[in-house]
């Protein structure tokens, strides 16, 4: 079956220093590919998306991953993280087949310090 | 335009009492699920709706039943609560067209049972 790991918990990082959260996912092809945030107390909000195509993709608030293949990995980067980033981040994947449902990692929160 | 609202924020059971929790978008989307989101378990599917007039059941469907009541309204009912349906519940909505799988979330409902 399909499944997606987060294997970070919690991360923390300075304001201004870059960020990488990783996601690893598990399908026999290639999946869409998705990251969302989650500020406390609210909703999920996409983040951006792999559909196909270019592997290196841009979001909003500066954000952007890059799939690769080889590795069944879509890490989130971003070179500078502000006080506002706080928050979960979760990674998804849909087969690209069929109905759409997402699975979910089990989520990073990111703390970022003074 | 509203996106995803959910109804209500918070509510607290006893355990054995029943109660809908109500979502409805105005984006025109087809499909529409239902999560729920656990400390350290990222989001689970409950139930789905591809579309008007149908559901199916996700990864979590047990003590759980939902009614499509149109396009746009999906409810989630809990014949029975139990202590182990406590939980952040999130209804999403979306569509199925090629490149559009992105899911727009609702607020949440915090639910506890005591």
């Amino acid at each position: 079956a399909q499944s997606v790991t987060q294997p970070d918990i919690h991360i923390t990082v300075s304001e201004g220093a870059s960020l990488e959260l990783r996601c690893n996912y598990s399908y026999g092809a290639t999946p869409y590919l998705f990251w969302y945030v989650q500020s406390p107390g609210q909703g999920l909000q996409l983040l951006l998306k792999y559909f196909s195509g270019d592997t290196l993709v841009q979001g909003i608030k500066g954000f952007e991953a890059e799939f690769k293949r080889s590795q069944s990995s879509f890490n989130l980067r971003k070179p500078s993280v502000h006080w506002s980033d706080a928050a979960e981040y979760f990674c998804a994947v849909a087969l690209n087949t069929g109905f759409q449902k997402l699975v979910f990692g089990t989520g990073t929160r990111l703390l970022v310090s003074p | 335009n509203a996106g995803v609202t959910q109804t209500p924020k918070f509510q607290v059971l006893k355990t054995g009492q029943s109660m809908t929790l109500q979502c409805a978008q105005d984006m025109n989307h087809n499909s529409m699920y239902w999560y729920r989101q656990d400390p350290g378990m990222g989001l689970r599917l409950i139930y789905y709706s591809a579309s008007e007039g149908t559901t199916d059941k996700g990864e979590v469907p047990n003590g759980y039943n939902v009614s499509r009541l149109n396009k746009r309204e999906f409810s989630l009912r809990l014949e029975s609560a139990a202590p182990s349906q406590t939980s952040v519940y999130f209804c999403a909505s979306s569509e199925q067209r090629q490149s559009t799988y992105e899911q727009y979330f609702g607020p949440g409902t915090r639910l506890t049972v005591t």
